[in-house]
């Protein structure tokens, strides 16, 4: 079982936006504003989507953002493109000597 | 543009050790602004964080690994390497290496990532 907690499957059409959720505790996603978002695409490796919280890397499209609350991290992805379909995940720092936590994944579906 | 490449046996024997290396290249592993990690993905799992190590020799493990993992640098190649001892099936895995912003706690760079299965 994956430290943080995220949805198994979303899925959206095209144009519509969706939000993945990553729940932890107050040590970690709660904690600190240390969460990140990944994309992996079928065989291929994790990209950065977002780090601290809600900043974008530089060609990352600013219709992925996200946000925290409490314990809870989301990604949104407006107007989703068929692009958009892949699996997502969420890491966070942890103050217990894990140091690094990842979600168990999303897997989105653009329908 | 900075690249990572994983290389190393595709095929480990239960109680063996497996050997990986990331060679790193389009920037310098002892510029000081960055951790050096492994990172593991199981199949049909998600993903795991093994270990990382700063370009001076500091490293940091999962206690969970802790007991069997070994991460080293050579700044003189640009590589560092993974070893994990008396592997099991529960470690055949996707194991990436990737680069982790001095105590950002994200990974901007990522390898292609290599399969090690565990297998007689």
């Amino acid at each position: 079982q994956s430290a943080l907690t995220q949805p198994a499957s979303v899925s959206g059409s095209p144009g519509q936006s969706i939000t993945i959720s990553c729940t932890g505790t107050s040590s970690d996603v709660g904690g600190y504003n240390y969460v990140s978002w990944y994309q992996q695409h079928p065989g291929k490796a994790p990209k950065l989507m977002i780090y601290d919280v809600s900043n974008r890397p530089s060609g990352v499209s600013n219709r992925f953002s996200g946000s925290k609350s409490g314990n809870t991290a989301s990604l949104t992805i407006s107007g989703l493109q068929a692009e958009d379909e892949a699996d997502y995940y969420c890491s966070s720092y942890t103050s217990s000597s894990t140091l690094v936590l990842f979600g168990g994944g999303t897997k989105l579906t653009v329908l | 543009q900075v690249q990572l490449q994983e290389s190393g046996p595709g095929l480990v024997k239960p109680s063996q050790t497996l050997s990986l290396t990331c060679s790193v290249s389009g920037g310098t592993i002892s510029s000081g602004d960055y951790y050096w990690s492994w990172i593991r993905q199981s199949p049909g799992k998600g993903l795991e964080w093994i270990a990382y190590i700063y370009y001076s020799g500091n490293t940091y493990y999962n206690p969970s690994l802790k007991s069997r993992v070994t991460i080293s640098v050579d700044t003189s190649k640009n590589q560092f390497s993974l070893k994990l001892s008396s592997v099991t099936a529960a470690d055949t895995a996707v194991y990436y290496c990737a680069r982790e912003l001095s105590l950002s706690y994200y990974f901007d760079y990522w390898g292609r990532g290599t399969l090690v299965t565990v297998s007689s």
